[in-house]
């Protein structure tokens, strides 16, 4: 069966700070790669999305992550966070061109401090 | 454009209700998802329709819980009898192929007493 691990339940840093997410995955087949944000009391918006092609892709917001398929991970990034990106953050997995519904990691809480 | 529409965004009521959440998909969307999230669970899918038909409801967790999707721009997510252990925030999604990123509602938070 399909799995998303996020290493880190809650994760506190400080403005400017760089940040990165972990995720792993374990999946039998090719997959498909997305990160998802939630705001405060706000519903899951994506971030970035991972098909096929250059492994390191950018989203919004300054946002990147970084496919690698040796250690079946993809990682979050950003060089330099602010207080707005204080949100949960999920990993997420779904079958390359299938159409399953995507296998959720259980978030990370990221709070940024001023 | 409109988004995925949830109603109601809240909803309390007491164990033993029938309870039901609605979903309107984004238009031309040809796949619709119910999710379920808690605290201790996460994020987990319970159904997935694919041209209004259930592909795979193996998430849904009892047989409390119904879902139907009687047209291409509606779906409701039933629970009868409800339990205390049913509260959580369900959302509904919605994208254009199964593997395309999918668009939330804004979620309905059950509160069940």
């Amino acid at each position: 069966a399909q799995s998303v691990s996020q290493h880190n339940h809650h994760v506190i840093l400080s403005e400017a700070a760089s940040l990165e997410l972990g995720c792993n995955y374990s999946y039998g087949g090719t997959v498909n790669l997305f990160w998802y944000v939630q705001y405060p009391g706000q519903h899951l918006q994506l971030l970035l999305k991972y098909f096929s092609g250059d492994p390191l892709v950018k989203g919004i917001k300054g946002f990147e992550a970084e496919f690698i398929k040796s250690k079946f991970s993809f990682n979050l990034r950003k060089p330099s966070v602010q207080w707005s990106d204080t949100a949960e953050y999920f990993c997420a997995v779904g079958p390359r061109g299938g159409a399953d519904g995507l296998t959720f990691g259980k978030g990370t809480h990221l709070i940024i401090q001023p | 454009d409109a988004g995925v529409i949830q109603s109601p965004r809240h909803e309390v009521t007491e164990m033993g209700q029938e309870v039901t959440l609605r979903c309107k998909p984004i238009s031309g969307h040809d796949y619709l998802f119910w999710y379920r999230q808690t605290m201790m669970r996460g994020l987990e899918l319970l159904i997935y329709f694919n041209n209004n038909v259930p592909i795979d409801d193996s998430g849904m967790p009892e047989d409390r819980f119904s879902a139907k999707m009687p047209n291409a721009s509606f779906s409701t997510l039933k629970i009868q009898p409800s339990e205390p252990r049913d509260s959580a925030v369900y959302f509904c999604a919605s994208s254009l192929q199964g593997y395309q990123p999918q668009h939330f509602g804004d979620g309905t938070r059950l509160s069940i007493l």
